[in-house]
Formats: C-alpha cells, structure tokens, sequence
C-alpha cells in the first residue's frame, strides 16, 4: 500500500485480556518502529526492528509487551495481561533507511482498557 | 538524560498573523532533528528534518531552523488549515540512536 496502515483502528479489551496489535508498513522499507502516546503528550519509544531483527527493546515498559516482525515486514505488537496503564494510542511508523532518515507513521491503534 | 522541549504548548494566531514555534534540546551527539505535524485522530506527517547546526529548510509556508541548543519552526502568513500540533523529535547518540525522542507538542490553532 501507499503509506503504513495498522490494525485495528480501536480496540476495547477489558483489564487482563491479551491484545494483538498489527502494522503493515510501507513496502520495502527496512526500519519500523513501534511507539505509544498517551492523550496530550508525544509519543514515546517502544522498540525498533531492521527488518527481522529487534535491535532496540528499550522502550518496552514490562514483560508484558512484546513486539515482533518475523519475516521482516509485518510486525505486531502483543500486550498479555492489559492493564488500565496500557490504555493509549499504539504508533507504528516504517523508514527505508537505517540511519536518521523520516520515519511514516501510521494511523495508530487506540487502546482502551476497561 | 536527552531532554525535548517545546514551548509553547498552545498557541493561538489570527490568519496570516505569522509567529514561531520553539524546540529546545539536550542530547549527546545529535544526528537529526526532525519536525511533524499531527492532526487529531491521526499518526504524525513527516516535514522536515535536520541534521546540522546552520541548516534551514522550508516548505510552503514553513520554515525550520536549527541552532545547536534549539530549532524554530516558522510560520508565515499562516492559515486555518495549519492549525494541528507540532511535534519536534530528536535522533541521537545518546540512546541506541534508532529511537526519536518527542517533545509534547505545540497545539496550533490558526483561526480565520
């Protein structure tokens, strides 16, 4: 597709349910990254991927989360047990570069936790 | 520790009344330092990026500078369809250099 497309667009999961989030990023491009904002602020760092490796995981908040992009495009981003914390805007953006190049960033999924 | 700031957090113009936003940085090595806007209910849309102090860029009617303690994003002529929040986000050395760290947005309303 023309840019990156994440889905879904809105899920509702109720407190300690697992919830799977998907990002399709743009064709060929070889970085994605997954970010989270919370209503107001800027969205925050997750983890990033060079195609199907994870290099940085830093940004992950527990054990809870986990992110994956096993054949290096589409990745998903995994919350076990949510909690009402977790409830935010989920961001995934893709850049054909390794380096400081622009990243395009999805939609976003929002995340409420009820 | 990286810090992003911007100021100010709100702002409000008449149209055409043309003003600056501001991003000011600490970091370690800094390797770009890139501008977006964001509408509301969407993910953040690529303007600029820069990667040296000195270095100016400019699209339509927005210009952004950078120094290298802070960067301006300017505004001219402004009009209601600007009206969004801009994010600056900072690229560097100092985390795993992958990761953009976002100030929290300047909301601009442009009104006509």
């Amino acid at each position: 597709g023309a840019g990156v497309s994440q889905s879904p667009r809105y899920k509702v999961a109720k407190r300690g349910q697992d919830v799977a989030l998907r990002c399709d990023p743009i064709s060929g491009h070889v970085s994605l990254f997954w970010y989270q904002q919370a209503l107001g602020q800027g969205p925050e760092f997750l983890t990033y991927f060079q195609n199907e490796a994870q290099l940085d995981k830093s940004g992950l908040p527990s054990d809870r989360f986990f992110a994956e992009r096993p054949e290096g495009s589409v990745s998903t981003l995994k919350i076990q047990r949510t909690q009402q914390e977790d409830s935010a805007v989920y961001l995934c953006a893709s850049s054909s570069g390794t380096g400081n190049t622009e990243a395009f960033f999805g939609q976003g999924t929002r995340l409420t936790v009820v | 520790e990286d810090q992003v700031t911007q100021s100010p957090e709100a702002l409000r113009l008449q149209e055409g009344e043309s003003s600056s936003l501001n991003c000011s940085y600490t970091v370690s090595g800094l390797r770009g330092l890139f501008w977006y806007r964001q509408d509301p209910g969407k993910g953040p849309e690529f303007l600029f990026t820069l990667y040296s102090a000195g270095e100016e860029k400019e699209k339509e009617r927005l210009k952004a500078t950078l120094t290298k303690k802070e960067s301006f994003l300017h505004i001219t002529a402004p009009k209601p369809e600007d009206s969004a929040t801009y994010l600056c986000a900072v690229q560097a050395d100092s985390n795993s250099g992958y990761a953009l760290n976002f100030g929290k947005g300047t909301s601009l309303l442009v009104t006509p």
